[in-house]
């Protein structure tokens, strides 16, 4: 079982920064993985989806990276809107879809 | 647009059982497979099941497996989770949600499960 790890778990930032999260799977899962923001009383929201695909309607300030075991969630200037959970998803073991623990990016 | 609406929640003592129904609108239902998450309060995503657009093949977490059946009907475009033999630890929100190439690109609202005596 391939298990996705998300770090840090919270994340202190202000209007205006850089964030970056991280999710690193215990093997190789190629760029099968995707991104998603959930707000508190709301279900996720894709962002991303195959390591890099910005989804339907999703700002060009996100944008996704990585390949094999590491990936990577920029936001390049984060907005008020943008604080909420992250959560990172991968497909090794489909239609067993995993998800990582979450990531808090709560406003500093 | 693509909506998908959740209903049948509820609290229900511990061995009891809750039917969750999800219609779909806005897409052909019938040629895309469909999957149950569930979050626990306060607490990150786990996905439950998914069923194949046909309804043939079911997939299920070691977790609800026996005890969970996933099913659909595709004349109503309706999505369904019968929950049997329910614990407290599966008091969450229940999503059910679409996958498009294998991530998931829409998500009903949830409906809230409390498994409690």
């Amino acid at each position: 079982e391939i298990v996705l790890t998300q770090s840090p778990a919270t994340l202190s930032l202000s209007p205006g920064e850089r964030a970056t999260l991280s999710c690193r799977a215990s093997q190789s899962i190629g760029t099968y993985l995707g991104w998603y923001q959930q707000k508190p009383g709301q279900p996720p929201r894709l962002l991303i989806s195959e390591t890099s695909k910005r989804a339907t309607g999703i700002p060009a300030r996100f944008s996704g990276s990585g390949s094999g075991t590491d990936f990577t969630l920029t936001i390049s200037s984060l907005e008020p809107e943008d604080f909420a959970v992250y959560y990172c998803q991968q497909l090794s073991n489909w239609p067993a879809i995993a998800f990582g623990q979450g990531t808090r990016l709560e406003i500093k | 647009q693509v909506q998908l609406v959740e209903s049948g929640g509820g609290v229900v003592q511990p061995g009891g059982s809750l039917r969750l129904s999800c219609v779909a609108s806005g897409f052909l239902f019938e040629t895309h497979g469909m999957h149950w998450v569930r979050q626990a309060p306060g607490k990150g995503l786990e996905w439950v099941a998914y069923l194949r657009h046909d309804g043939d093949d079911k997939f299920y977490a070691d977790s609800v497996k026996g005890r969970f059946t996933i099913s659909r009907d595709n004349s109503k475009n309706t999505l369904s989770l019968q929950m049997n033999s329910l614990r407290v630890e599966d008091t969450a929100v229940y999503y059910c949600a679409r996958p498009t190439q294998g991530f998931l690109d829409y998500w009903g609202q949830g409906v809230l499960v409390t498994v409690s005596s």
